[in-house]
């Protein structure tokens, strides 16, 4: 089956730690990709898309994620952490016309 | 500040009953979305609205309504509320539909007893 998987669950970091959470699907053809997060008590928002073009694409509050459509993979990355970075961060994958699925999510803690 | 507006924020229902989540937003974006959001599963589609009058089914639509009568506003109804629809259901809008960026209201918060 289609999927999109988000293998790390639960990542805890200190402050200043670089941060990579990785991202695979299993779709074929052109692809939407996207990283969303969601801060405590908040509701879901965009970090950052991808749709074509340079497959290093930078987003809010210094993260980026890269694009290697040989691995099928969109991973996020941050090179420092801050304490406020403490989300749930959730990709998503945009495959056809009527669909966009999500990843089962990682929470990241950040320690101060 | 313009967005998405959901309502009720929380609910505890007796299983069997009927209940309507509502979902209102003044961006003017043709496309609305509901989604489920449970611990382990990440989000889910329930089901969508490309545009006022249409409606398509999701991943999970099963046990769920909706009805896009005008631009604003896509409430979800569950006809008849069971204990596995306790769930977070996140309502979003998008001005370029499934590729485009997705905003999400704050989420209403259903347990069925």
């Amino acid at each position: 089956a289609q999927s999109v998987s988000q293998h790390n669950h639960h990542v805890i970091l200190s402050e200043a730690a670089s941060l990579e959470l990785g991202c695979n699907y299993s779709y074929g053809g052109t692809v939407n990709l996207f990283w969303y997060v969601q801060y405590p008590g908040q509701h879901l928002q965009l970090l950052l898309k991808y749709f074509s073009g340079d497959p290093l694409v930078k987003g809010i509050k210094g993260f980026e994620a890269e694009f290697i459509k040989s691995k099928f993979s969109f991973n996020l990355r941050k090179p420092s952490v801050q304490w406020s970075d403490t989300a749930e961060y959730f990709c998503a994958v945009n495959a056809g016309a009527n669909n966009l699925f999500f990843g089962t999510g990682t929470r990241l803690t950040v320690i101060p | 500040i313009a967005g998405i507006t959901q309502a009720p924020t929380s609910q505890i229902l007796a299983a069997g009953r009927r209940m309507t989540l509502r979902c209102t937003q003044d961006m003017r974006h043709n496309a609305m979305y509901w989604y489920r959001q449970d611990l382990g599963l990440g989000l889910r589609l329930i089901h969508y609205s490309n545009t006022a009058g249409t409606t398509g089914k999701g991943e999970v639509p099963d046990g769920y309504s909706v009805s896009r009568a005008n631009t604003d506003d896509f409430p979800l109804t569950l006809a008849s509320a069971v204990p596995s629809q306790t769930s977070v259901y996140f309502c979003a809008s998008s001005e370029q539909g499934f590729g485009g960026e997705l905003f999400f209201g704050e989420g209403s918060r259903l347990t069925v007893l």
